[in-house]
Protein backbone atom coordinates (compact mmCIF):
# COMPACT_ATOMS: atom_id res chain seq x y z
CA UNK A 1 0.00 0.00 0.00
CA UNK A 2 0.92 3.71 -0.46
CA UNK A 3 0.49 4.66 3.37
CA UNK A 4 2.02 3.57 6.74
CA UNK A 5 0.35 1.68 8.56
CA UNK A 6 -0.47 1.44 12.49
CA UNK A 7 -2.96 -0.14 14.41
CA UNK A 8 -4.90 2.59 16.27
CA UNK A 9 -5.21 1.98 19.48
CA UNK A 10 -3.59 -0.22 22.36
CA UNK A 11 -4.56 -1.02 26.39
CA UNK A 12 -2.13 -2.00 28.32
CA UNK A 13 -1.57 -2.58 31.99
CA UNK A 14 0.78 -0.74 34.21
CA UNK A 15 4.22 -2.42 34.35
CA UNK A 16 3.63 -4.69 31.11
CA UNK A 17 5.48 -4.59 28.50
CA UNK A 18 3.38 -2.59 25.13
CA UNK A 19 4.20 -3.39 21.31
CA UNK A 20 2.81 -1.28 19.07
CA UNK A 21 3.04 -2.49 15.38
CA UNK A 22 4.02 -0.13 12.06
CA UNK A 23 4.29 -1.41 8.42
CA UNK A 24 5.87 1.00 6.21
CA UNK A 25 5.71 1.23 2.40
CA UNK A 26 9.26 1.62 0.74
CA UNK A 27 11.55 -1.38 0.85
CA UNK A 28 14.49 1.15 0.32
CA UNK A 29 13.85 3.41 3.02
CA UNK A 30 16.46 4.23 5.17
CA UNK A 31 16.01 5.57 8.31
CA UNK A 32 12.62 5.28 10.42
CA UNK A 33 11.54 6.45 13.14
CA UNK A 34 9.05 6.55 16.41
CA UNK A 35 7.26 9.74 17.78
CA UNK A 36 5.68 10.42 20.48
CA UNK A 37 2.51 12.70 21.12
CA UNK A 38 0.66 13.83 24.36
CA UNK A 39 -2.52 15.63 24.66
CA UNK A 40 -1.78 19.06 23.28
CA UNK A 41 1.66 19.13 22.41
CA UNK A 42 4.06 18.53 19.56
CA UNK A 43 5.87 15.14 18.66
CA UNK A 44 8.64 14.11 20.62
CA UNK A 45 11.05 11.98 19.19
CA UNK A 46 11.82 8.69 20.98
CA UNK A 47 14.48 6.88 18.84
CA UNK A 48 15.32 5.75 15.25
CA UNK A 49 16.59 2.79 13.48
CA UNK A 50 18.79 3.00 10.14
CA UNK A 51 17.95 0.05 8.03
CA UNK A 52 20.92 -1.69 7.89
CA UNK A 53 20.01 -2.59 11.25
CA UNK A 54 17.72 -5.53 12.65
CA UNK A 55 17.27 -4.15 16.19
CA UNK A 56 18.06 -1.18 18.46
CA UNK A 57 17.79 -0.88 22.12
CA UNK A 58 17.58 2.37 24.17
CA UNK A 59 17.00 1.99 27.79
CA UNK A 60 13.38 0.57 27.92
CA UNK A 61 12.56 0.91 24.59
CA UNK A 62 13.64 -1.43 22.15
CA UNK A 63 12.94 -1.55 18.05
CA UNK A 64 12.45 -4.57 16.00
CA UNK A 65 12.49 -3.99 11.59
CA UNK A 66 12.18 -6.84 9.75
CA UNK A 67 12.96 -5.37 6.17
CA UNK A 68 11.72 -8.24 4.15
CA UNK A 69 8.22 -7.74 5.44
CA UNK A 70 8.38 -3.73 6.00
CA UNK A 71 7.80 -3.98 9.66
CA UNK A 72 9.25 -2.15 12.38
CA UNK A 73 7.85 -2.25 15.75
CA UNK A 74 8.33 -0.60 18.67
CA UNK A 75 8.53 -2.03 22.52
CA UNK A 76 8.05 -0.36 26.03
CA UNK A 77 9.18 -2.27 28.28
CA UNK A 78 7.80 -1.96 32.07
CA UNK A 79 5.10 0.73 30.72
CA UNK A 80 4.17 3.51 33.65
CA UNK A 81 1.05 5.76 33.24
CA UNK A 82 3.16 8.29 31.56
CA UNK A 83 3.86 6.26 28.86
CA UNK A 84 0.06 7.21 27.87
CA UNK A 85 0.18 8.89 24.39
CA UNK A 86 0.01 8.78 20.95
CA UNK A 87 3.18 7.38 18.93
CA UNK A 88 3.45 7.55 15.59
CA UNK A 89 6.06 5.54 12.98
CA UNK A 90 7.54 7.46 9.98
CA UNK A 91 9.40 6.88 7.30
CA UNK A 92 11.98 8.89 4.93
CA UNK A 93 11.20 7.40 1.71
CA UNK A 94 13.91 7.56 -0.97
CA UNK A 95 11.60 8.71 -3.33
CA UNK A 96 10.51 11.72 -1.31
CA UNK A 97 12.29 15.38 -1.35
CA UNK A 98 14.95 15.45 1.52
CA UNK A 99 13.63 15.34 4.87
CA UNK A 100 9.84 14.84 4.29
CA UNK A 101 8.38 12.39 6.23
CA UNK A 102 5.57 9.64 5.56
CA UNK A 103 3.74 9.10 9.02
CA UNK A 104 1.30 6.53 10.21
CA UNK A 105 -1.81 7.40 12.11
CA UNK A 106 -0.64 7.45 14.94
CA UNK A 107 -1.18 4.83 17.79
CA UNK A 108 -2.68 5.61 21.08
CA UNK A 109 -1.52 3.79 23.69
CA UNK A 110 -3.88 3.90 27.24
CA UNK A 111 -1.82 2.63 30.35
CA UNK A 112 -4.63 1.20 32.63
CA UNK A 113 -3.09 0.77 36.57
CA UNK B 1 19.63 20.44 21.69
CA UNK B 2 17.58 20.31 18.62
CA UNK B 3 14.85 22.79 20.56
CA UNK B 4 11.83 24.13 18.38
CA UNK B 5 9.22 26.13 19.69
CA UNK B 6 6.28 28.08 18.64
CA UNK B 7 4.11 31.34 19.28
CA UNK B 8 1.63 31.71 19.95
CA UNK B 9 0.74 28.60 21.76
CA UNK B 10 -2.91 28.94 21.35
CA UNK B 11 -4.77 32.08 19.14
CA UNK B 12 -8.68 32.82 18.99
CA UNK B 13 -9.47 34.90 16.13
CA UNK B 14 -12.18 36.49 14.23
CA UNK B 15 -13.22 35.14 10.98
CA UNK B 16 -11.48 37.51 7.99
CA UNK B 17 -8.49 38.13 9.92
CA UNK B 18 -4.68 36.91 9.36
CA UNK B 19 -2.84 34.73 12.23
CA UNK B 20 0.90 34.81 12.31
CA UNK B 21 2.72 31.63 13.49
CA UNK B 22 5.93 31.95 14.50
CA UNK B 23 8.52 28.70 14.49
CA UNK B 24 12.07 29.14 15.76
CA UNK B 25 14.92 26.41 16.02
CA UNK B 26 16.51 27.65 19.06
CA UNK B 27 20.07 26.39 19.39
CA UNK B 28 20.39 25.31 15.98
CA UNK B 29 19.79 26.90 12.51
CA UNK B 30 17.49 25.05 10.17
CA UNK B 31 17.47 25.41 6.41
CA UNK B 32 14.56 23.22 6.04
CA UNK B 33 11.40 23.78 8.04
CA UNK B 34 8.06 21.67 7.72
CA UNK B 35 4.15 23.02 8.55
CA UNK B 36 1.70 20.29 9.56
CA UNK B 37 -1.90 20.39 10.29
CA UNK B 38 -3.44 17.67 12.69
CA UNK B 39 -7.69 17.48 12.98
CA UNK B 40 -8.21 16.00 16.33
CA UNK B 41 -7.47 12.44 16.48
CA UNK B 42 -5.87 11.91 13.08
CA UNK B 43 -2.63 12.14 11.81
CA UNK B 44 -0.48 14.82 10.84
CA UNK B 45 -1.09 16.24 7.67
CA UNK B 46 1.76 17.93 5.54
CA UNK B 47 1.06 21.47 4.59
CA UNK B 48 4.12 22.88 2.84
CA UNK B 49 8.01 22.23 3.12
CA UNK B 50 10.03 25.68 4.10
CA UNK B 51 13.17 26.57 2.62
CA UNK B 52 15.50 29.51 3.79
CA UNK B 53 15.85 32.24 1.53
CA UNK B 54 13.37 30.30 -0.84
CA UNK B 55 9.65 30.21 -2.12
CA UNK B 56 8.12 27.23 0.31
CA UNK B 57 6.49 23.69 -1.70
CA UNK B 58 3.29 23.34 -0.75
CA UNK B 59 1.33 20.15 -0.74
CA UNK B 60 -1.36 19.28 -3.21
CA UNK B 61 -4.87 21.06 -2.03
CA UNK B 62 -2.96 23.51 0.16
CA UNK B 63 -3.44 26.95 -1.02
CA UNK B 64 -0.13 28.51 -1.21
CA UNK B 65 -1.98 32.21 -0.98
CA UNK B 66 -4.13 31.74 1.97
CA UNK B 67 -1.47 29.76 4.20
CA UNK B 68 1.72 31.96 3.30
CA UNK B 69 4.89 30.53 4.59
CA UNK B 70 8.43 33.00 5.12
CA UNK B 71 11.63 31.22 6.01
CA UNK B 72 13.88 34.31 6.43
CA UNK B 73 16.38 33.22 8.60
CA UNK B 74 18.24 30.21 9.31
CA UNK B 75 16.13 29.81 12.74
CA UNK B 76 12.81 31.36 12.04
CA UNK B 77 10.00 30.51 9.54
CA UNK B 78 6.08 31.66 10.17
CA UNK B 79 2.98 30.55 8.66
CA UNK B 80 0.47 33.47 8.03
CA UNK B 81 -3.22 32.23 7.92
CA UNK B 82 -5.05 35.03 5.40
CA UNK B 83 -8.27 35.46 6.11
CA UNK B 84 -9.31 32.74 8.30
CA UNK B 85 -12.38 30.63 8.68
CA UNK B 86 -14.16 28.64 11.11
CA UNK B 87 -12.68 25.71 8.80
CA UNK B 88 -9.18 26.97 9.29
CA UNK B 89 -9.43 25.88 13.03
CA UNK B 90 -6.77 23.20 13.61
CA UNK B 91 -3.96 22.47 15.55
CA UNK B 92 -0.69 23.47 13.41
CA UNK B 93 3.11 22.06 14.02
CA UNK B 94 6.33 23.12 12.65
CA UNK B 95 9.44 21.02 12.47
CA UNK B 96 13.14 22.01 11.81
CA UNK B 97 15.74 19.47 10.34
CA UNK B 98 18.66 18.95 12.34
CA UNK B 99 20.86 16.06 11.80
CA UNK B 100 21.64 13.25 13.95
CA UNK B 101 23.70 10.87 13.49
CA UNK B 102 24.65 11.98 10.31
CA UNK B 103 21.34 12.27 9.08
CA UNK B 104 18.78 14.92 8.84
CA UNK B 105 15.85 14.19 11.30
CA UNK B 106 13.14 16.53 12.42
CA UNK B 107 12.61 18.18 15.66
CA UNK B 108 8.86 19.20 16.25
CA UNK B 109 8.11 22.24 17.96
CA UNK B 110 4.90 22.16 20.95
CA UNK B 111 1.93 23.39 17.93
CA UNK B 112 -0.27 26.24 18.00
CA UNK B 113 -4.06 25.72 18.72
CA UNK B 114 -6.13 27.96 16.02
CA UNK B 115 -9.93 28.72 16.89
CA UNK B 116 -11.44 31.02 14.45
CA UNK B 117 -14.97 32.26 15.69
Amino acid sequence: GEDVEQSLFLSVREGDSSVINCTYTDSSSTYLYWYKQEPGAGLQLLTYIFSNMDMKQDQRLTVLLNKKDKHLSLRIADTQTGDSAIYFCAERRTTDSWGKFQFGAGTQVVVTP
Amino acid sequence: GAVVSQHPSWVICKSGTSVKIECRSLDFQATTMFWYRQFPKQSLMLMATSNEGSKATYEQGVEKDKFLINHASLTLSTLTVTSAHPEDSSFYICSALWALAGTDTQYFGPGTRLTVL
